[in-house]
This record gives C-alpha cells, structure tokens and sequence, in this order.
C-alpha cells in the first residue's frame, strides 16, 4: 500500500530555469495539496486540487507558479524563472476526502536548491 | 499576530518523561486539529487528529483540545530517544474557505537517552 509519492526527492536548477515536482497520491485518494516549507519556517499551504481541477490556489504566489492534476497522471507543480527564493521543501499531501479534519498524508518532499 | 504559535524549541527531556508539548491560534474558524511528526528531511507523518474538546488518547500519545483557550496540546507518555523529531501542530476551518492545513512552526523535541 504505497504512500504518497514525490519525484524528484531533489532538483537542483539555475536562476531562470523551470522546475516541475511531481506527486501521486495514495491509492484511492483524488483530493492533493501542495505546501512549501522554507528554512526555519513551518510549512505553507500552496494550492488544493482534484481531478482536473484547481479547488483553492490562495496561497500560489501571482507569479512563476501554476498547478494541475489531469485526468490521468500525477499532480504538477510548476515553477518557471527560478529565484533563490524559491529554494524549499515543497510538500504534497493527498486524502480521500474533502474535508472532516482527519488530516492529510505527506509525500516525502522535493528539496528544490536554485543556484 | 500569528494564526498558530507554537514554540520553536529545542525542548530537551530524559528519556521516560512526559513531553507537553503546545500550540496557540487564533481564528475561532478552526475546527480540526492535528499533530504531526517530522524526523529530520522526511515529510511530516499524521499522529493524532481530533475535532472536539477534551482528550484523545493512542497509545502513548495523548491529544487535548481547548476550544475556549484556544489551545491544543500533545502529550507523549514514557518518551523513547526515537521520539525525537519536529512536532507540528496544524489546523482545519470547517471547509467553507481554504481547505489547506494551518501549521505552527514546529516544536523541536530531544529525548536524551
């Protein structure tokens, strides 16, 4: 019974470039969340997803920063034009439902470092 | 003022004592609470989650909710040196706005063998 899955675990790109971070949910799980944790600060909630769907995107930066979940595949998290700042931990979480508090379950992180 | 506080640590304890570990917020929109484990460059793994007020109880693990106080707290009976992680708190309104989880920063927790 496979957990949440992230790819790539690491990635390192230039100022500039793109990077893409995937994430498969666990099985039976169609609801995925993205989160960013920068050093020294707890973790942010990016963008909520289901199938097809972008359900909340509050916390997406303006710029640089789109998401998707299509039909088939994983979910994506794009970065274009890379900053420094953009150098985290970014998290996915998946869950059956909507809501109901029962929490999330994590990926184990993409650990992207902009040079 | 922050959503959630929570004390940054580091919290060092013997091990076999018991660990209180805490989070304020302050949006009575909450109503989910959770808390979370996290070793070092690993995602954060779900321990407890629970809605109302009072206790739940897994284990060695003790989950308390103060709605009124606006205050949450973990408890870990007997710690073992392998309880010794990040200790996130986090947070869930009803589902009528966002639907991500609100984190505190992280207790950092010791057990010194």
């Amino acid at each position: 019974n496979a957990g949440v899955m992230q790819n790539p675990r690491h990635l390192v790109r230039r100022r500039g470039q793109e990077a893409r971070l995937r994430c498969s949910p666990m099985k039976g799980h169609s609801h995925v969340y993205w989160y960013r944790q920068l050093p020294e600060e707890g973790l942010k909630f990016m963008v909520y997803l289901q199938k097809e769907n972008i359900i909340d995107e509050s916390g997406m930066p303006k710029e640089r920063f789109s998401a998707e979940f299509p039909k088939e595949g994983p979910s994506i998290l794009r970065i274009q034009q890379v900053v420094r700042g953009d150098s985290a931990a970014y998290f996915c979480a998946s869950s059956p439902r909507r809501t109901g508090g029962r929490g999330q379950f994590f990926g184990p992180g993409t650990r992207l470092t902009v040079l | 003022q922050k959503e959630v506080e929570q004390d940054p640590g580091p919290l060092s304890v013997p091990e076999g004592a018991i660990v209180s570990l805490n989070c304020t917020y302050s949006n009575s929109a909450f109503q989910y609470f959770m808390w979370y484990r996290q070793y070092s460059r690993k995602g954060p793994e779900l321990l407890m989650y629970t809605y109302s007020s009072g206790n739940k109880e897994d284990g060695r693990f003790t989950a308390q909710v103060d709605k009124s106080s606006k205050y949450i707290s973990l408890f870990i009976r007997d710690s073992q040196p392998s309880d010794s992680a990040t200790y996130l708190c986090a947070m869930e309104g009803s589902g009528g706005g966002a639907d991500g989880l609100t984190f505190g920063k992280g207790t950092h927790l010791i057990i010194q063998p």
